[in-house]
């Protein structure tokens, strides 16, 4: 059962942008509007931060941005502050595997 | 406020078996899907199982198809995992997410998790 493609880490400075990306299939992340992100503290709940591609969640700051190109999703998070420092999961509906999640992406912050 | 809340968690031998519940309010359970997500000890997320808002449907990862068994009690508000021939490779935080449709489809929100080991 592949997992969803995430880079293993990127990271970003204070006030700076970073974007962290998701590919799937035709079968997945490019066919349906069900992908989502997650913030991820260790020993903690993991967070709804998009859904729907774009979509905010209720108390989820506007950094916080998603989009879709083709088999591929995109989280954008703006004017980085300390506190964003976690793992990032995207997740998919997939016709095929029912839900997939991405491997996971460690954001440093500088 | 929705609260999802895991029990049944434990130390446990290898080829045994264990009940996994989660005990949901703050919403009706009894309108949504409910899925099981895992993560073992440094890796990352996982997806186990789902089971439709009426219990019509469910769906497993390959990883644990024919081993494990989700189930739910809309009469109760809970959810089930029941895990069986466990190996060393099923050692995770099991945690209990909703799934944000009636059917499968992404969670939204999700409890705080269960640690279940697998040692002999």
């Amino acid at each position: 059962q592949s997992a969803l493609t995430q880079p293993r880490s990127v990271s970003g400075s204070p006030g700076q942008s970073v974007t962290i990306s998701c590919t799937g299939s035709s079968s997945d992340v490019g066919a349906y509007t069900y992908v989502s992100w997650y913030q991820h503290h260790p020993g903690k709940a993991p967070k709804l931060m998009l859904y729907d591609v774009d979509k905010r969640p209720s108390g989820i700051p506007d950094r916080f941005s998603g989009s879709r190109s083709g088999n591929t999703a995109s989280l954008t998070i703006s004017g980085l502050q300390a506190e964003d420092e976690a793992d990032y999961y995207c997740c998919s509906y997939s016709i095929i595997y029912s839900i997939l999640f991405g491997g996971g992406t460690k954001l440093t912050v500088l | 406020q929705v609260q999802l809340v895991e029990s049944g968690g434990g130390v446990v031998q290898p080829g045994r078996s264990l009940r996994l519940s989660c005990a949901a309010s703050g919403f009706r359970f009894s309108d949504y899907a409910m899925n099981w997500v895992r993560q073992a000890p440094g890796k990352g997320l996982e997806w186990v199982a789902v089971i439709s808002y009426d219990a019509s449907n469910e769906y497993y990862a390959d990883s644990v198809k024919g081993r494990f068994s989700i189930s739910r009690d809309n009469s109760k508000n809970t959810l089930y995992l029941q895990v069986n021939s466990l190996r060393t490779e099923d050692t995770a935080v099991y945690f209990c997410a909703r799934g944000e449709c009636s059917t499968s489809c992404p969670p939204d929100y999700w409890g705080q998790g269960t640690l279940v080991t697998v040692s002999s």
